[in-house]
């Protein structure tokens, strides 16, 4: 069974433009979370999709942005990149429920230049 | 509101020894789920184990054990006989009920645990 894939694996941007990141779950998995995690913060909750819906939100500006397709894939946007922006991206897929571990994929590296 | 505290920073250890990682929660949730997720240099987080508010059986799985306290509010893990091969950063994660189901994790700093041969 195919793990959590995401693409690309390294992005090197300049401030100021836009970037999108795809996350593909685990077949069945239909939740999709997404983190970020930075030398400083560590690991941040940025948002969580189900069934095409954005159940929950962590405390980013509204440059983060994503969405989850039919298919459970998920895309988040980041927009106006900021150097702060530099970070490991990790996405995790889950089955639906509390009583479920979320597994992840490898992360997309940013560098906000 | 919810938090997780990893106290230890970075563990270093010799081969074969044993290590103990800790970690307190805080939460106001009645029922709540606890995680353990290694990050090896790779970057991906390799779920551990997974414990429920409800279930305070501690867990042997090879080398690995869990302690959990809801009285101290801890969450241990400890490895047995530790190999090169566990150097990586660990991270104890929470998940609380928020109302409602949700996936949200939130995570300690996590501990880097380097074993040297």
């Amino acid at each position: 069974k195919a793990g959590v894939t995401q693409t690309p694996r390294y992005l090197i941007k300049t401030r100021g433009q836009q970037v999108t990141l795809s996350c593909s779950p685990i077949s069945g998995h239909r939740s999709v979370s997404w983190y970020q995690q930075t030398p400083g913060q560590g690991l941040q909750f940025l948002f969580e999709y189900f069934s095409e819906t954005q159940r929950n939100k962590g405390n980013f500006p509204g440059r983060f942005s994503g969405r989850q397709f039919s298919n459970s894939r998920s895309e988040m946007n980041v927009s106006t990149l900021e150097l702060g922006d530099s970070a490991l991206y990790l996405c995790a897929s889950s089955l639906r429920g509390e009583n479920t571990e979320a597994f992840f994929g490898q992360g997309t590296r940013l560098t906000v230049v | 509101a919810q938090k997780v505290t990893q106290a230890q920073t970075e563990i270093s250890v010799v081969e074969k020894e044993d290590v103990t990682l800790d970690c307190v929660y805080e939460t106001r949730d009645t029922t709540y789920y606890l995680f353990w997720y290694k990050q090896p240099p790779s970057g991906e987080l390799v779920f551990l184990i997974r414990r429920n508010s409800f279930d305070e059986q501690n867990e042997i799985s090879g080398r690995y054990s869990w302690n959990f306290q809801k009285s101290t509010s801890s969450f241990n893990f400890t490895i047995t006989a530790s190999q090169v091969v566990d150097s990586a950063v660990y991270f104890c994660a929470l998940k609380g009920n928020y109302g409602g189901a949700t996936n949200k994790l939130i995570f300690g700093t996590g501990t880097l645990l380097a074993v040297q041969p």
